[in-house]
């Protein structure tokens, strides 16, 4: 029979454009959000962080959004480079647990050079 | 500091073998967990350590999963016997106790089920 894997979300940019992955998340409860890359062959690495007390965290060429109205979560890279081709997850630790990390499906970013 | 380390990076096995998967957490970190991940089902968390302890085991599929951890530095899961839908990459990582702490991610382990 046909199997039926997670179709992952796509995004296809052009080298130094900028890129904007969204995340739904589902428990109104997480108060504790990470955005983590994965690269084929790699474990996730961790890009950046934010508690549910910010909007809005910036790092280096990365920012992270935070709507806890709409639990919605954005990474925007900015000049997005080859080397950020990679499977980008979010996840969110919910506010009764010190260590649950439940990981979203995860969006495939391709950079076109 | 080397990272979280896992071994092997790869294994296959044939169906009903034990399988032995090996985790050397971050020196210093005090909580381990073990995730897998697959096409389907994305990444799921097996088992969460804190202190050596485990803590939450809900995640483990069945009977033919443990996991041990003898001392702070050393975790092993196992699967006795191992079965093809067991095929994944499993993840071990690490990371301080605490509410807004990240986990450090291993290379993981893929293994393939034959």
């Amino acid at each position: 029979g046909e199997s039926v894997g997670l179709h992952l979300p796509t995004l296809s940019v052009q080298e130094g454009d900028n890129s904007i992955i969204n995340c739904a998340y589902s428990n109104s409860a997480s108060d504790y959000f990470i955005w983590y890359k994965q690269e084929s062959g790699k474990g996730p690495q961790f890009i950046i962080d934010i508690r549910s007390n910010m909007d809005k965290r910036q790092g280096q060429r990365v920012t992270v959004l935070l709507n806890k109205t709409v639990k919605h979560l954005s990474l925007q890279i900015a000049a997005t480079q080859p080397g950020d081709s990679a499977v980008y997850f979010c996840a969110e630790k919910s506010g009764g647990s010190n260590y649950k990390l439940t990981f979203g499906k995860g969006t495939l970013l391709t950079v076109n050079p | 500091d080397a990272g979280v380390i896992q071994s092997p990076r790869h294994e296959v096995t044939e169906m009903g073998q034990e399988v032995t998967l090996r985790c050397k957490p971050i020196s210093g970190h005090n909580s381990l967990f073990w995730y897998r991940q697959t096409m389907m089902r994305g990444l799921e968390l097996l088992i969460y350590f804190n202190n050596n302890v485990p803590i939450d085991d809900s995640g483990m599929p069945e009977d033919r999963f443990s996991a041990k951890m003898p001392n702070a530095s050393f975790s092993t899961l196992k699967i006795q016997p191992s079965e093809p839908r067991d095929s994944a990459v499993y993840f071990c990582a690490s990371s301080w106790t605490g509410r807004n702490t990240e986990a450090f991610f291993g290379q993981g382990t893929r293994l393939t089920v034959v």
